[in-house]
């Protein structure tokens, strides 16, 4: 089945930067984009960015340009996203998750990444 | 950017009853509307697409309507897994932009 398997928690301190992994499986990595969302503690959902896994191009939120870097590795089927200059308002769950629309007009999130929570505190 | 607005943030119901969830946007998004589940402690689950469609394997007590600005999540016979956290997302324009969800809790 479709899956997205993302590293664990990782604890940082402010200034630092943290690098999430998401493996796929179950599809082919290169024909689906890969999105990153992040939800605070008790908050909502967040749309960081995308990349394309065929080419590697990518979006970012205008909120993240210039903190986040999204790339991947298709040998391995595996996206990551480093975020930088970490602050207490970082501290979220990150996850991954795939465009599912295909060659269909409406752009959908599924399936997710279990998440991995990032805590940023000195 | 497109604001999505879910009143009111939580709501109180019986299983076995008819709920609805209702989602306005900030400008007109057509049908390009998503509808996610979220459990306590887990990632969000994708319900329905293009404001009605039904996605695979969800069940059929869950149903999606509006266009435009206004829109609706609608389970019928509320079952004990659907006390969960649901938010509205707008796939018209970038940045996708999600409601701040409506918890659905035990009555």
């Amino acid at each position: 089945q479709v899956q997205l398997v993302q590293s664990g928690a990782e604890v940082k301190k402010p200034g630092a930067s943290v690098k999430v992994s998401c493996k796929a499986s179950g599809y082919t990595f290169i024909g689906y984009y890969i999105y990153w969302v992040r939800q605070a503690p008790g908050q909502g959902l967040e749309w960081m960015g995308w990349i394309n896994p065929s080419g590697g191009g990518t979006s970012y939120a205008e909120k993240f340009q210039g903190r986040v870097t999204m790339t991947m590795d298709t040998s391995i089927n595996t996206a990551y996203m480093e975020l930088s200059g970490l602050t207490s308002d970082d501290t979220a769950v990150y996850y991954c998750t795939r465009d599912a629309r295909g060659s269909a007009s409406h752009l959908r999130f599924d399936p997710w990444g279990q998440g991995t929570l990032v805590t940023v505190s000195s | 950017d497109i604001q999505m607005t879910q009143p009111p943030s939580s709501l109180s119901a019986s299983v076995g009853d008819r709920v609805t969830i209702t989602c306005r946007s900030s400008q007109n998004i057509r049908n390009f509307l998503n509808w996610y589940q979220q459990r306590p402690g887990t990632a969000p689950k994708l319900l329905i697409y293009g404001a009605s469609s039904l996605q695979t394997g969800v069940p059929s007590r869950f149903s999606g309507s509006g266009s435009g600005t206004d829109f609706t999540l609608t389970i019928i016979s509320l079952q004990p897994e659907d006390f969960a956290t649901y938010y509205c997302q707008q796939s018209y324009s970038a940045p996708w932009t999600f409601g701040q969800g409506t918890r659905v809790e035990i009555k």
